[in-house]
This record gives structure tokens, C-alpha cells and sequence, in this order.
């Protein structure tokens, strides 16, 4: 079965500095990965996803990943974090042969003023 | 454009009630429906899929049901709640026939049970 692993149960990150939340994945065949973000009691949002092409993603709210297949690995990012992006993220991959998405556990960042 | 609601948004049942959750998706048609459910504010478990009307797979036994009676429309069901069933429960979408997989998420109910 498909899976990702956000090995970090939090990261925190002074406000202006670079945000980075690690995700890995373990697929059979190509992956199609995607990152989340949840806010405090609201549903998860849509950031962005990985399917094919550029390895260098740009989603909403100024968020990136970079996909890396030598290192299976999914990271999302940001140059300079606000307060504002305190929240849960998640990654995910489609679970080829069915129609779900494999979630990991989730990260929580927490930006510093 | 598509836009998905749950309701309630919060709901305090006493142990051994009947729970009906609802879900329903404007602006798209036959979509995949997704119930989902947070414990703790972390992880998700998905609890039901349908890939059409009256189409359900579970992927949890457990006391709750799931039905989609209309092909927007995707109700959670338990006829006697357990403690075990608090938590946070999302019902999610995504668009079929397009090669995108990702799914959209609704506000979420919040449910204790007491």
C-alpha cells in the first residue's frame, strides 16, 4: 500500500524565517503526492499536489514543495513565515487501485512572533 | 464554483443516542463522497467512501453507517452512540473523470458524546 511519513511531530520557526515540513513517501510506481493545511476546528484545506512535471511545486498562501525521487521525499515550504501559518499539515498520496488518499499524521507548526 | 457543508457544526449526544451527520456538495456532479474522522486533532481515519448513489465501502467496522441517498448527499449514521465515537468528523469530495485526485473537505462536526 501507498503511505507518507512526516517524521516531525512539530516545528517551530521564528516569524521571517524559512518554513520547512518534511514528508517521505513509499509508493509502487509514480506517486501523486499532496500537502494540506488545517487550521483549528475548520476542515482541511487543498495546498497543493505533485503529479507529474516540475519537481518544484507552487501552491496557495505562498507555500512550495519540492519533490525529490531519489529521496522520496515530498517537502513543503515557505521563504519567510508569518504568524499566520501556525497550524496542521498534512501530506498525502493517492492509494493507486482505489480511491483514497493515504494521510500521514500530520505536523504541527507553530510560527514565532 | 463547488462548495461542500456539514451540519451540525457541533453536537452533544448522550451515550446510546442515534446520531445522523449530513453532508452535501454543490456545483459538481457524481462525485466521490469521504467521511472522515479526527481524534485528538491529529490524525484522520477514513471511515466510509462512495463512488456513487447507494455505493458504500466501509473501511472500519464499527457502530456507525453511512448511506448516499442522493448523489450530493452523504449521511453518517450510528443508532446508539459510544464514548469512542467523539471527535472531529469530516466529510470530504473530489471530482471524478479528470485525472485529480485531490479531495476537498468540508467544515467539519464536532461531536462529544457524553
Amino acid at each position: 500500500a501507498q503511505s507518507v511519513a512526516q517524521p516531525e511531530d512539530q516545528v517551530n520557526v521564528a516569524e521571517g524565517n524559512p518554513l520547512t515540513v518534511k514528508c517521505t513517501y513509499s509508493v509502487s510506481g509514480n506517486p501523486y503526492l499532496f500537502w494540506y493545511v488545517q487550521y483549528p476546528n475548520r476542515g482541511l484545506q487543498f495546498l497543493l499536489k505533485y503529479i507529474t512535471g516540475d519537481n518544484l511545486v507552487k501552491g496557495s498562501y505562498g507555500f512550495e514543495a519540492e519533490f525529490n525521487k531519489s529521496q522520496t521525499s515530498f517537502h513543503l515550504k515557505k521563504p519567510s513565515a508569518l504568524v499566520s501559518d501556525s497550524a496542521l499539515y498534512f501530506c498525502a498520496v493517492r492509494d493507486l487501485g482505489n480511491n483514497r488518499l493515504a494521510f500521514g499524521k500530520g505536523n504541527q507548526v507553530v510560527v514565532i512572533p | 464554483s463547488q462548495t461542500i457543508h456539514q451540519w451540525p457544526a457541533t453536537l452533544v449526544q448522550p451515550v446510546g443516542s442515534p446520531l445522523s451527520l449530513e453532508c452535501t456538495v454543490e456545483g459538481t456532479s457524481n462525485p466521490n463522497l469521504y467521511w472522515y474522522r479526527q481524534a485528538a486533532g491529529r490524525g484522520l481515519q477514513l471511515l466510509f467512501y462512495s463512488v456513487g448513489i447507494g455505493q458504500i465501502s466501509s473501511e472500519v467496522p464499527q457502530n456507525l453507517s453511512a448511506s448516499r441517498p442522493q448523489d450530493r448527499q452523504f449521511i453518517l449514521s450510528s443508532k446508539k452512540l459510544l464514548l469512542s465515537d467523539s471527535g472531529f468528523y469530516l466529510c470530504a469530495w473530489r471530482v471524478t473523470g479528470t485525472g485529480a485526485y485531490e479531495q476537498y473537505f468540508g467544515p467539519g462536526t464536532r461531536l462529544t458524546v457524553t
